[in-house]
């Protein structure tokens, strides 16, 4: 069975430094990823994804990530913080077609930016 | 290109009650998909509908319930509401196949008391 996992609940970051988000997937295959971003109150959306092709893949709001198979890895980075990236980022993973609106989530990380 | 709408935005219930809740996909759209999302379970898989049939459940109890009209928009309802069904409900749409973008709406947050 498909699992994500993120191992960091909460990390505080300070505006301008750089900021690197962990994920974590068990999937028998080649997997689809995505990380979306939560602000409070608000519904999900998406920062970018990775289907296949180029590892390091770009999204939106200066945000990159990579995918690593051989750690089961697709971690979200970004080099410079602003404070308006405080938010819930999530990462998920896709299926195949027959499932493809199943989305399998991790838990969540919570990013604070401090001053 | 608008969005995904969901309607309402916000509601409160009564315990016992049911509620409706409506999503209207991306324009040219045939999955939705409907996620509950609480603090302590986080992001849950209730249920997806692939032009108008449902295509895969998630481990909910029976009092879930959805279906897709033939443009797409979708609804789910919830009977009999217990004070945990209070979450965010998100909607997502797609084309439904491997490889497309998967969007959310806002959610519709529904409050039981």
């Amino acid at each position: 069975a498909q699992s994500v996992t993120q191992p960091d609940i909460h990390i505080t970051v300070s505006e301008g430094a750089s900021l690197e988000l962990r994920c974590n997937y068990s999937y028998g295959a080649t997997p689809y990823l995505f990380w979306y971003v939560q602000s409070p109150g608000q519904g999900l959306q998406l920062l970018l994804k990775y289907f296949s092709g180029d590892t390091l893949v770009q999204g939106i709001k200066g945000f990159e990530a990579e995918f690593k198979r051989s750690q089961s890895s697709f971690n979200l980075r970004k080099p410079s913080v602003h404070w308006s990236d405080a938010a819930e980022y999530f990462c998920a993973v896709g299926a195949t077609t027959d499932s493809w609106g199943k989305l399998q989530f991790g838990a969540g990380t919570q990013v604070v930016v401090t001053p | 290109k608008a969005g995904v709408t969901q309607t309402p935005r916000y509601l409160i219930k009564t315990r016992g009650q049911q509620v409706t809740l409506s999503c209207s996909p991306i324009s040219g759209h045939r999955s939705v998909s409907w996620y509950q999302q609480t603090p302590g379970q986080g992001l849950q898989f209730l249920f997806e509908y692939f032009s108008e049939t449902q295509r895969n459940k998630g481990n909910f109890p029976g009092r879930f319930s959805g279906r897709q009209f033939s443009n797409s928009r979708s609804e789910m309802n919830v009977s009999t509401l217990e004070l945990g069904d209070s979450a965010l409900y998100l909607c997502a749409s797609s084309y439904g196949q491997s490889g497309n973008t998967i969007y959310f709406g806002e959610g519709s947050w529904l409050t039981v008391v």
